[in-house]
């Protein structure tokens, strides 16, 4: 009874070093997505996938990267960490096309801190 | 392009008292999903409700309930005899018909004193 998996829970990086935050879900989700949460500013949509192959950006998208090769697996990358990019990360994921009124599975999430 | 308003960023009750978190949507379309979602002070998002454009009847799930009003583009959510466990942010959120993202409220912060 996995759902969506996020690895790590936490992470301390320095300035300019580079990371991948993982997302794996069970539920043979088209749809998967990250999140970044900030304090007063509720969750905003970094990328998004709607099935293998296919990703685009969402509201924040610069500093990262994303790819989505299986279903299964949708990692987000950060290329040159920043201290502007110091949040707690979201992955959800939900069933797919036509569906829109398929609530969204969330991991637990990453806190990311940049120093 | 679709936006979703919570103007209340922090509420504080007393235990026992009746809380209405206020959720204010813009979307174009005809068809659209609304959500709620809670974020304990442990950090993981709970889905809580769901309601399509299209069945503005109000639901009552034990002390939760959800007042949907297409005339005035809002979705507002009320806990009645609030609890100390209800304290958390709460989020609401509006998606378009198709594989739309999910997009999110700045949340409302509800704090419930013993």
């Amino acid at each position: 009874n996995a759902g969506v998996t996020q690895t790590p829970k936490f992470q301390v990086l320095k300035t300019g070093q580079s990371m991948t935050l993982q997302c794996a879900q069970d539920m043979n989700h088209e749809y998967m997505s990250w999140y970044r949460q900030d304090p007063g500013m509720g969750l905003r949509l970094i990328h998004y996938s709607v099935g293998a192959g296919i990703t685009d950006q969402g509201e924040v998208p610069n500093g990262y990267n994303v790819s989505r090769s299986t279903t299964e697996d949708f990692p987000l990358r950060l290329l040159s960490a920043a201290p502007s990019q110091t949040s707690v990360y979201f992955c959800a994921s939900s069933r797919g096309q036509g569906t829109g009124n398929q609530p969204q599975h969330f991991g637990d999430g990453t806190r990311l801190s940049i120093l | 392009a679709q936006k979703v308003t919570q103007a209340q960023t922090e509420i504080s009750v007393v235990e026992k008292e009746d809380v209405t978190l206020d959720c204010v949507y813009e979307t174009r379309d005809t068809t659209y999903y609304l959500f709620w979602y809670k974020q304990p002070p442990s950090g993981e998002l709970v889905f809580l409700i769901r309601r399509n454009s299209f069945d503005e009847q109000n639901e009552i799930s034990g002390r939760y309930s959800w007042n949907f009003q297409k005339s005035t583009s809002s979705f507002n959510f009320t806990i009645t005899a609030s609890q100390v466990v209800d304290s958390a942010v709460y989020f609401c959120a509006l998606r378009e018909l198709g594989n739309t993202p999910l997009v999110f409220g700045k949340g409302t912060r509800l704090s419930v004193i013993a």
